[in-house]
């Protein structure tokens, strides 16, 4: 069974400063893997998703990297903003033919502070 | 782009009572649904897949009867929370795969969750 690990539970950085936020998956058999962002009390937004052929997806300040042998994704969001406080999910989708059933890491809290 | 959207968006009932909660896509024909769980300060929990005509297909661990799924339309899933207890108060999520897409593709698209308390 896929477990989904994401380190650390929260983080609080001043503006301005790089955040690394890290995911670890237990299966390497992943068909992508996708991070989103999560503001309190609401759904989900899709930040970036990487295909498992994939070593690396960029969009703006946002950069997240797979390396699918070793299970792990790291997601960098360059120079943070005070609006980039929020929970950060990560999500891998199993290598299966059909299906989109997504396995949810426990998130990261951030909080960037003025 | 894609929207999805959840009603109600908040929900307060008396225990025992059901409460059913509405997920449409509202620009695009979703042929499967997936329906979300999440406690607080915790992370999203697969309950059910809801494919259009057809029964849902549960996860482990969730009771059928207790929430009933029906995806009537290639547009609206609805999920019921029957006989409502304290413990069934969560924060629920859809999602909808937009039907015909390549597989594999960011097809799915989030609700924007629905807050359940059952007093």
């Amino acid at each position: 069974k896929q477990e989904v690990t994401q380190i650390p539970a929260a983080l609080s950085v001043p503006e301005g400063e790089n955040l690394v936020l890290n995911c670890s998956f237990t299966d390497s058999a992943i068909y992508n893997l996708q991070w989103f962002r999560q503001d309190p009390g609401k759904g989900l937004t899709s930040l970036l998703l990487i295909q498992s052929s994939q070593r690396e997806q960029t969009s703006g300040r946002l950069n997240a990297s797979l390396d699918k042998s070793s299970g792990r994704s790291t997601l960098y969001i360059a120079a943070s903003q005070p609006g980039d406080s929020a929970t950060y999910l990560c999500a891998v989708r199993p290598f299966e033919a059909a299906g989109n059933k997504l396995t949810f890491g426990g998130g990261t809290r951030v909080l960037v502070k003025p | 782009g894609a929207v999805v959207s959840q009603h109600p968006s908040r929900v307060i009932c008396k225990s025992g009572t059901s409460v059913k909660i509405e997920c449409r896509s509202l620009d695009f024909q979703a042929t499967t649904m997936f329906w979300y769980r999440q406690f607080p300060k915790q992370s999203l929990m697969l309950m059910a897949t809801s494919n259009e005509g057809s029964k849902a297909t549960y996860e482990q661990g969730v009771e059928k009867d207790k929430f009933l799924i029906n995806h009537a339309s290639l547009t609206l899933s609805t999920l019921t929370v029957t006989s409502a207890h304290p413990e069934d108060s969560s924060f629920y999520i859809c999602s909808a795969e937009e039907g015909g897409a390549p597989i594999g593709t960011d097809t799915q698209y989030f609700g924007p969750g629905t807050r359940l308390t059952v007093l």
